[in-house]
């Protein structure tokens, strides 16, 4: 079974300061891990994602999460937060070979300017 | 290219009443799923087409929801009777052949079902 663990579902950041977005997992076999972001109105768009590949992986709109196995985490960051930013972001995983994805509760990002 | 259409976007029923809701792909995807979102709980699977076929629906609540895939194109989802907690935001996203695995779903905007 696989689980993901969102902490804090609403945060706030001022403009040009820092985006951390934590999110902890929990699978039985190596994963694949994603962020997702929602704009108001719009369907979930694929972010960036783990494969196995780097454990730093870099996503669209300068975002980037780093694998962490022994913390069992995939946390979100972008150095400085922009206005657009503010969005609904969702991290998820699933297991290798199979498609059903699960999905965190998802963090609301808001931007103070 | 075209992305995953959904619609209606939004509809409002009765409860007791039947809704259908449809998926368009994205043309050449074999992967098709249907998601839900109730409100302020997380999104949680429905099924997966593989084509025509339904790979995994497992997360199908109960036998008043059904969903087809006709000619491994478009997907439609029915409930009847809806009921009260079915109400909830149902989003569908498609990926090829490679699976969601390496590059991860395509989602359609969702259509927001909400019965009264």
């Amino acid at each position: 079974a696989q689980s993901v663990t969102q902490l804090g579902s609403h945060v706030s950041v001022s403009e040009g300061a820092l985006v951390l977005l934590r999110c902890n997992y929990s699978s039985s076999v190596p994963p694949y891990l994603f962020w997702y972001v929602q704009y108001p109105n719009q369907g979930l768009q694929l972010l960036l994602k783990y494969t196995s590949a780097a454990t730093l992986v870099k996503g669209i709109n300068g975002f980037e999460a780093e694998f962490k196995k022994s913390e069992t985490s995939f946390h979100l960051t972008k150095p400085s937060a922009h206005m657009s930013d503010a969005a609904e972001y969702f991290c998820a995983v699933s297991e290798r070979g199979y498609q059903k994805v699960t999905f965190g509760i998802g963090t609301k990002l808001q931007v103070i300017p | 290219e075209a992305g995953v259409t959904q619609f209606p976007s939004h509809s409002v029923i009765e409860k007791g009443q039947t809704v259908t809701l449809r998926c368009d792909p994205i043309s050449g995807h074999d992967n098709l799923y249907w998601y839900r979102r109730v409100m302020g709980k997380e999104i949680k699977f429905l099924l997966h087409f593989v084509k025509e076929s339904k790979q995994d629906e497992s997360g199908m609540p109960n036998n008043r929801f059904l969903a087809e895939r006709t000619g491994g194109t478009y997907s439609t989802l029915k409930v009847q009777p809806a009921e009260l907690e079915d109400s909830g935001v149902y989003f569908c996203a498609s990926s090829g052949s490679a699976g969601q695995g390496s590059y991860g779903y395509t989602f359609g905007s969702g259509t927001r079902l909400t019965v009264v």
